[in-house]
């Protein structure tokens, strides 16, 4: 598989909850909780907000959670804030003979 | 803290090679592998690779036609990024990342953009 499958955009007004949602396959998402998620400001290298399905690293913020069921994950943003506008990609490790990891295909998330 | 310096931007002509560099400082180099991603102008992130620094041993996409290779240079904390027989469609913002267990990648380079021209 070459890509994740994510919502190209997703919108919300600030303080609203949103959630995106990152489709796999029984080799990837649904095999191992192996699923991060990656916010990309603009002209920015990406930052991890979540990382084994559902761990924030240290210093970010607690509106950010994940989940995962079958070979669906998901990213919750709860609060929305204007700086959470950017690109949001999920991944996963695979068992695909072709690589490793895969990136889902990205999702714009606009603060109305 | 953990740091992850690139190499500068180059611009390549079509069939040539590139190798980009990212030198690692703040951590235990050789604990941690890490992950080659590019990033076309305006498209997704595409995952290029990894290496286990302790033993350099990879895993490669084969999306790229064994035109990568990685390695690393644990008396200088630096990893390698090469990448051969370049297209147009090869222009792109090259990053290293830290892979941590779960192979999320926990800190990243500046990027360094190639372009084929």
């Amino acid at each position: 598989q070459s890509a994740l499958t994510q919502p190209a955009s997703v919108s919300g007004s600030p303080g609203q909850s949103i959630t995106i949602s990152c489709t796999g396959t029984s080799g990837d998402v649904g095999a191992y909780n192996y699923v991060s998620w990656y916010q990309q400001h603009p002209d920015k290298a990406p930052k991890l907000v979540i990382y084994g399905v559902n761990n924030r690293p240290s210093g970010v913020s607690n509106r950010f959670s994940g989940s995962k069921s079958g070979n669906t994950a998901s990213l919750t943003i709860s609060g929305l804030q204007t700086e959470d506008e950017a690109d949001y990609y999920c991944s996963s490790y695979t068992s695909s003979s072709t690589l490793a990891y895969v990136f889902g295909t990205g999702t714009k998330v606009t603060v109305l | 803290q953990v740091q992850l310096v690139q190499s500068g931007a180059e611009v390549k002509m079509p069939g040539a090679s590139v190798k980009v560099s990212c030198k690692a400082s703040g951590y235990t180099f050789t604990i941690y592998g890490l992950h080659w991603v590019r990033q076309a102008p305006g498209q997704r992130l595409e995952w290029m690779g990894w290496i286990n620094p302790g033993n350099g041993n990879t895993r490669d996409s084969q999306n790229f036609q064994d035109r990568v290779s990685l390695t690393r240079d644990t008396s200088a904390n630096t990893f390698y990024m090469e990448l051969t027989a370049l297209r147009f469609e090869d222009s792109a913002v090259y990053y290293c990342a830290r892979s941590g267990s779960d192979w999320s990648a926990d800190n990243w380079g500046q990027g360094t953009l190639v372009t084929v021209s």
